[in-house]
């Protein structure tokens, strides 16, 4: 089965960009999955940010897609997430996914990103 | 967006109990775009159902979902131990194409 790991800052300041990879493994980023991005803000629920497919199409959150960039890096086998002028309110636990099925099959354990100066 | 809202917000049950969550949305959802996922405390969530009543790869025939249109309900029947968390469904849109998630069950133990 696929396993998905975050990497990136733990610490972003307002304003800023966050760029964020996920490395897939045990699985090709080519096997035909959507590559997800889900954030958590603490102590709250889920919120879908985005996905992307091998060939880098993309849909993203309508609340969040002036935003967003996401990308696909065939040769590492790995995804990543740029979301650009950071606030507090995008404090929050960042999981990467692969979505098939229409749902998300695989996580990875999530990475928490803090806004702050 | 389709809104999904769950109940109860939080249920209190004692292990060997049934639990019954409900996930309703505004607007008739696809059967095969609904999903449930439990998830623990510092854990990532798990997916346990999708297309509305499928158990994914590894998942306890205790746990099971059924429902169509706007009314979706996932049963454990059987509270084990390993079973209080949070649960969430989650509904897949196409226009424009889009996943939403209900705000969460916690079955807590009573």
């Amino acid at each position: 089965q696929v396993q998905l790991q975050e990497s990136g800052p733990g610490l972003v300041k307002p304003s800023g960009t966050l760029s964020l990879t996920c490395a897939v493994s045990s699985g090709s980023i080519t096997s035909g999955y959507w590559w997800t991005w889900v954030r958590q803000p603490p102590g709250e629920g889920l919120e879908w940010i985005g996905e992307i497919s091998q060939s880098g199409n993309t849909n993203y959150n309508p609340s969040l897609k002036s935003r967003v960039a996401m990308s696909v890096d065939k040769s590492k086998n790995q995804f990543s997430l740029n979301l650009s002028s950071m606030t507090a309110a995008d404090t929050a636990v960042y999981y990467c996914a692969a979505s098939t099925y229409y749902s998300l099959h695989f996580w990875g354990q999530g990475t928490l990103v803090t806004v702050s100066s | 967006e389709i809104v999904l809202t769950q109940s109860p917000g939080t249920l209190s049950l004692s292990p060997g109990e049934r639990a019954t969550l409900s996930c309703r949305a505004v607007q008739s959802v696809s059967s095969t775009y609904l999903a449930w996922y439990q998830q623990k405390p510092g854990q990532a969530p798990r997916l346990l159902i999708y297309g509305a009543s499928n158990r994914a790869t590894g998942i306890p025939d205790r746990f099971s979902g059924s429902g169509s249109g706007t009314d979706f309900t996932l049963t454990i029947s059987r509270l084990e131990p390993e079973d209080f968390a949070v649960y969430y469904c989650q509904q897949y849109g196409t226009s424009p194409p889009e996943f939403s998630f209900g705000g969460g069950t916690k079955v807590e133990i009573k």
